[in-house]
């Protein structure tokens, strides 16, 4: 079975500084994608980053970088520079490419950014 | 162009009534996403359509809930006998089919429809 994991219910970060929100996954696929998704308190989902299973780098998109470690099953977003725009809830996502297109979101970090 | 839209944004009905909740996909997107998001959780799968048919309905919690696309674009998630427990917003999500030119490894999302069972 696939699991996303979200430890941080919330997480606070001062404007400008750098905040890294954790995930981790669980899938027995040998290949999978994973993903993060902004959700503002409009309640609108906006992608962020995509990271492949086999891809050898780490994914990076302006602000956002994602720290894939295949090992460890994790796959935390870093987002340098805050702005106070950034507060929204964070979700985490994986999609097994094996059996069909089933995506599973985690329960999500609600990031405040202060100024 | 024009992203995913939902129609209605909200949706009041009584316990025990049917309800209808429409999804009109970006044009061109073959795959269509249904996801259920409760409050203060991540959206939870549903169903996923590639053209008209369904390829994976997992995620239906029981049969008062169906899907269908006919055309292969808009796309009607239908529940019947209505429970307070479903109660939710309904997001749907619609890409393009990996091998489709412009694919990109991302689902687009609606501003959802939020139904609430009195």
């Amino acid at each position: 079975a696939q699991k996303i994991t979200q430890t941080q219910p919330g997480m606070f970060v001062q404007e400008k500084e750098a905040v890294t929100l954790d995930c981790t996954y669980d899938t027995s696929d040998p290949s999978y994608g994973l993903f993060w998704y902004k959700q503002p308190s409009s309640g609108e989902m906006i992608f962020l980053i995509y990271q492949g299973s086999y891809d050898q780098q780490n994914a990076t998109e302006g602000r956002y970088s994602l720290n894939f470690q295949k090992a460890r099953k994790s796959a935390n977003l870093v987002i340098s520079a805050s702005q106070l725009g950034d507060s929204a809830m964070y979700f985490c996502a994986m999609r097994g490419n094996t059996g069909g297109f089933k995506t599973i979101f985690g329960a999500g970090t609600r990031l405040f950014v202060k100024a | 162009g024009a992203g995913v839209s939902q129609t209605p944004s909200n949706k009041v009905t009584e316990k025990g009534k049917y309800v209808e909740l429409r999804c009109d996909p970006i044009s061109g997107h073959t795959a269509l996403y249904w996801y259920r998001q409760s409050l203060g959780q991540g959206p939870e799968f549903l169903i996923y359509f590639q053209g008209t048919g369904a390829a994976d309905d997992s995620g239906l919690p029981n049969d008062r809930f169906f899907a269908v696309r006919p055309e292969g674009s808009v796309s009607t998630l239908k529940i019947q006998r209505t429970e307070r427990g479903d109660s939710a917003v309904y997001l749907c999500a619609s890409s393009l089919r990996p091998g489709q030119p412009g694919y990109q490894e991302t689902q687009y999302f609606g501003p959802g429809t939020r139904l609430l069972v009195l």
